[in-house]
């Protein structure tokens, strides 16, 4: 049973437009998700996240959006650059339970110059 | 520097044998654990420890095994009894708070 789902595996934008990656989760005890950008044969690395009394965080380019009824956020990346081709991932935790950062299966995001 | 290594990067190990990948830690984190990657399946749980002596199964424990003897070390065992073996390993660590968790770069493991 997957909690937490990337229902796109891929996605291509033009460099300079914005990218949206999606997440959707299904666990209503996740109160802490992150994103993280991973390259091939390497781990990945952090880079936003937001705990559930929030509705919004931003850094820089990245903006991640949750939208607790819906059981759903999103990163938003503007304006995509070429270095942002990679693979995301969403995880989401449930930090009064057993702690454990649950991973969604990725989206290849590829931006074109 | 503070972080988490993993080694090897790359492991063969032939069918049958059980085979040791190391994860070490200096960032003084409490909580480590181990996620196994396959194309098109992100990353799955194989085990966590949230403190030193403690460990749990994650979602995938079969075939596996870990220890926790110190706070700097995780290591994973993947045994005979693993039927798929092959794949991209990653330890991670973290605080047992509102925080990120660090990965090390990964082991490859290929059974020959």
């Amino acid at each position: 049973d997957q909690q937490v789902k990337q229902n796109s595996p891929s996605l291509s934008v033009q460099e300079g437009r914005i990218s949206i990656l999606n997440c959707d989760y299904t666990n209503s005890m996740f109160d802490y998700f992150l994103w993280y950008k991973k390259y091939p044969a390497e781990g990945p690395t952090f880079l936003i996240s937001i705990s559930s009394i929030k509705d919004k965080n931003e850094d820089g380019r990245f903006t991640v959006f949750l939208n607790k009824s819906a059981k759903h956020l999103s990163l938003h990346i503007v304006p995509s650059q070429p270095g942002d081709s990679a693979v995301y991932f969403c995880a989401a935790i449930a930090t009064s339970g057993t702690y454990k950062y649950i991973f969604g299966t990725g989206t290849r995001l590829k931006v074109l110059a | 520097d503070g972080g988490i290594t993993q080694s090897p990067k790359y492991l063969f190990r032939k069918e049958g044998q059980n085979v040791t990948l190391s994860c070490e830690q200096n960032l003084n984190h409490d909580a480590m654990y181990w996620y196994r990657q396959d194309p098109g399946q992100g990353l799955r749980l194989i085990y966590y420890s949230q403190i030193v002596n403690d460990f749990q199964k994650g979602d995938i424990a079969e075939g596996y095994s870990v220890s926790r003897e110190k706070k700097e070390s995780f290591p994973l065992t993947v045994t005979s009894a693993q039927k798929n073996p092959t794949a991209f390993y990653l330890c991670a660590s973290s605080m047992r708070v509102n925080t990120e968790a660090f990965f090390g770069q990964g082991t490859r493991l290929t059974v020959v």
